[in-house]
């Protein structure tokens, strides 16, 4: 079965905090993942995705193969990266995407 | 320019209604796809698009959906005899190419379904 689990709904540390945000998958693939952020208001838009290797807002992620993860990695957490996190997966070249439940990071000041 | 629009933005709806959401991709956008959030839930898929041929449509949960997009532009997602639980945001993306490598999806703001 194709499942993305993000165990935490809801995430809530202090500013200049570390983040990490979980997702686990399960694919029998090669996996293609991705970050999805939507802030306050506003629309669903990508983040960063694993093949990119790509560090955005001071985001970082690492495909885990061995663990089935893609875990979402912050040094220090910024009042304005409040919002609800989407881990999803895209099998093969099928293009959709599967998302997780999604995680809320509140960032207290 | 313009992004994915989507209308209407709300919609509320008596049970046994058939409702027609639309979705505006961005200009010259190959793929269009349409998921379906619950309230609490990651968005879930429905369908895709590559532009007007429904290549996917695997994620629809009862023949009460339907979706077209004749000319390979606009989209519409239609649910006939709604139901409670089809109360949720329709989300529609569109992506440049054909939706795989490292095509991106651009989400429009969704339409919430209200069936009551």
């Amino acid at each position: 079965a194709q499942r993305v689990t993000q165990p935490e709904k809801l995430l809530s540390v202090f500013k200049g905090a570390p983040v990490e945000l979980k997702c686990n998958y399960s694919y029998s693939g090669s996996p293609e993942l991705f970050w999805y952020v939507q802030y306050s208001r506003q629309r669903l838009q990508l983040l960063l995705r694993h093949i990119s290797r790509e560090s955005i807002k001071g985001f970082t992620a690492d495909l885990n193969k061995g663990e089935t993860s893609f875990h979402l990695k912050k040094p220090f957490a910024q009042e304005e990266d409040s919002a609800m996190y989407y881990c999803a997966l895209r099998p093969g070249n099928t293009g959709k995407l599967i998302f997780g439940q999604g995680t809320t990071l509140q960032v207290k000041p | 320019g313009a992004g994915v629009s989507q209308s209407p933005r709300y919609k509320v709806a008596k049970r046994g209604q058939d409702v027609a959401l639309r979705c505006d991709p961005i200009s010259g956008h190959v793929s269009l796809f349409w998921y379906q959030q619950a309230l609490g839930q990651g968005p879930e898929f429905l369908t895709y698009f590559q532009n007007e041929a429904q290549l996917d449509k695997s994620g629809l949960p009862s023949d009460r959906f339907f979706a077209e997009r004749p000319e390979g532009s606009v989209s519409t997602l239609k649910i006939q005899r709604t139901q409670q639980e089809d109360s949720a945001v329709y989300l529609c993306a569109s992506s440049p190419q054909r939706g795989a490598g490292t095509d991106t999806q651009y989400f429009g703001p969704g339409t919430r379904l209200t069936v009551l």
